[in-house]
């Protein structure tokens, strides 16, 4: 696509239930990272894929979130049993690769994210 | 280890006059830096890079920052303000050979006063 979309936009859950958050990176790009920004902060790494292979797990906070990438293009991000702290905007990004992209140019290219309330 | 801070979390300018968003840095090696911009409802901007190369680094909107390393800043500025430019700023560094290690600042938000 022409940007990088997120779905849902907004999601209200109760305490306790599973959500999944989807993203679609540009395509062609081949790596695709997931932070989260809390309110007032900036975006928090969380993971990242190069193709379908995940690279970096080290920022997802607890074994109740995990990504997936499945066939290297869409990702999800995965929340079991979330709880109120859980709460956040979750912000996916891509880039061409990972050589000519954030390591050389920081050119990544965000979605508009995904706000996720838990009551 | 490496890290930002944006020294302030709100900064306010009439429009027409000058900006100065401040972010410092702390990194163990040479860092990329990065200015991202964030409109209300809408996805993170790149607005310039700093990779090594010139110091002086000019991005879109009439935006520039420069890289000085005995001060481990990186100031972006920008000569006369828009209203436009209201908007969050968030300053970036990442550790050259791991795509993982980018870090953001808290965010500066600036706001434009007619």
């Amino acid at each position: 696509g022409a940007g990088v979309s997120q779905s849902p936009r907004y999601k209200v859950t109760k305490r306790g239930q599973d959500v999944a958050l989807r993203c679609d990176p540009i395509s062609g790009h081949v790596s695709l990272y997931w932070y989260r920004q809390a309110l007032g902060q900036g975006p928090e790494f969380l993971t990242y894929f190069n193709y379908e292979a995940q690279q970096d797990k080290s920022g997802l906070p607890n074994d109740r979130f995990s990504a997936e990438r499945p066939e290297g293009s869409i990702s999800t991000l995965t929340i079991q049993r979330t709880e109120q702290r859980d709460s956040a905007m979750y912000r996916c990004a891509s880039s061409l690769n990972e050589i000519a992209g954030v390591q050389n140019t920081g050119e990544l290219f965000f979605g508009e994210g995904s706000r996720l309330t838990v009551l | 280890a490496q890290s930002v801070t944006q020294l302030d979390s709100h900064v306010s300018v009439s429009e027409g006059t000058p900006v100065l968003l401040r972010c410092n840095y702390s990194s163990s090696y040479s860092p990329s830096l990065f200015w991202y911009v964030q409109h209300p409802n809408k996805g993170l901007q790149l607005l310039l890079k700093y990779t090594s190369a010139a110091t002086l680094v000019k991005g879109i909107n009439g935006f520039e920052a420069e890289f000085k390393k005995s001060e481990t800043s990186f100031h972006l500025t920008k000569p006369s303000a828009h209203m436009s430019d209201a908007a969050e700023y968030f300053c970036v560094v990442a550790l050259r050979g791991s795509a993982s290690k980018i870090i953001f600042g808290s965010g500066t938000r600036l706001s434009i006063r007619p």
